[in-house]
């Protein structure tokens, strides 16, 4: 399978744990997003890379989340001191074009207890 | 009490007949946009998209129209299948230099057998 991968596809922690959610984008797109979704809403985005360079982060993007993409290749989102309210579905998607269509993963649920 | 965001748009149509999903898009800068289908504890798939130089574009089974003058987009699916159950979203491209996708909503359409 070559579309975007993302492990753990779920995780379940308590309220204070850090979690890091990685992302594989399908080979050669140098575009890399991360989305959130929680129920019943469309993804909301979070954060885009350009090969290793972070270029937008979203105003939901507290201090307590922090993404990387040190060789231009997977990337990883971290959040820190986990909290109920960062309970949602994180997405991953990749682009080999600046503009267009993105091709997402199957996303990581996050469960905050 | 209940999140607002649980009221997620519904539509049901009956196996066979066809379905138009209406989206409001905020931007009037927007020059691309795209409806993806997402089913149940997976992620976003591409379904067909637009230009804002078209008002017309025509898959398999499926029809993106696109009103600039009142901002409005919509699907239409023909011959609706069971596996066409699904929640749908439009996402428009912000203009130039922002480079991302802003989701809507979404429609959660049930095909009655």
């Amino acid at each position: 399978d070559t579309g975007v991968s993302q492990d753990p596809r779920h995780k379940i922690t308590k309220r204070g744990q850090n979690v890091t959610f990685r992302c594989d984008p399908i080979s050669e797109h140098n575009r890399l997003y991360w989305y959130r979704q929680t129920l019943g809403q469309g993804p909301e985005f979070l954060t885009y890379f350009q090969n290793e360079a972070q270029l937008e982060k979203s105003r939901l993007l507290s201090d307590r989340f922090s993404a990387e993409r040190p060789k231009g290749s997977f990337s990883t989102l971290e959040i820190q001191r986990t909290e109920q309210g960062d309970s949602a579905m994180y997405l991953c998607a990749s682009s080999p074009r600046q503009t267009g269509e993105l091709f997402f993963g199957e996303g990581s649920r996050l469960t905050v207890l | 009490g209940e999140s607002v965001g649980l009221h997620l748009p519904t539509l049901s149509v009956q196996e066979g007949d066809n379905s138009i999903i209406n989206c409001a898009y905020s931007n009037s800068a927007s020059d691309y946009f795209i409806w993806y289908k997402q089913e149940s504890g997976k992620g976003p798939q591409f379904i067909i998209d637009i230009r804002s130089n078209m008002d017309k574009r025509q898959g398999q089974r499926v029809t993106v129209l696109l009103n600039k003058t009142v901002k409005h987009l919509s699907l239409q699916i023909a011959a609706t299948q069971p596996g066409d159950s699904a929640v749908y979203f439009c996402a428009e491209e912000t203009p130039a230099g922002a480079q991302k996708l802003v989701f809507g909503q979404g429609t959660r359409l049930t095909i009655n057998p």
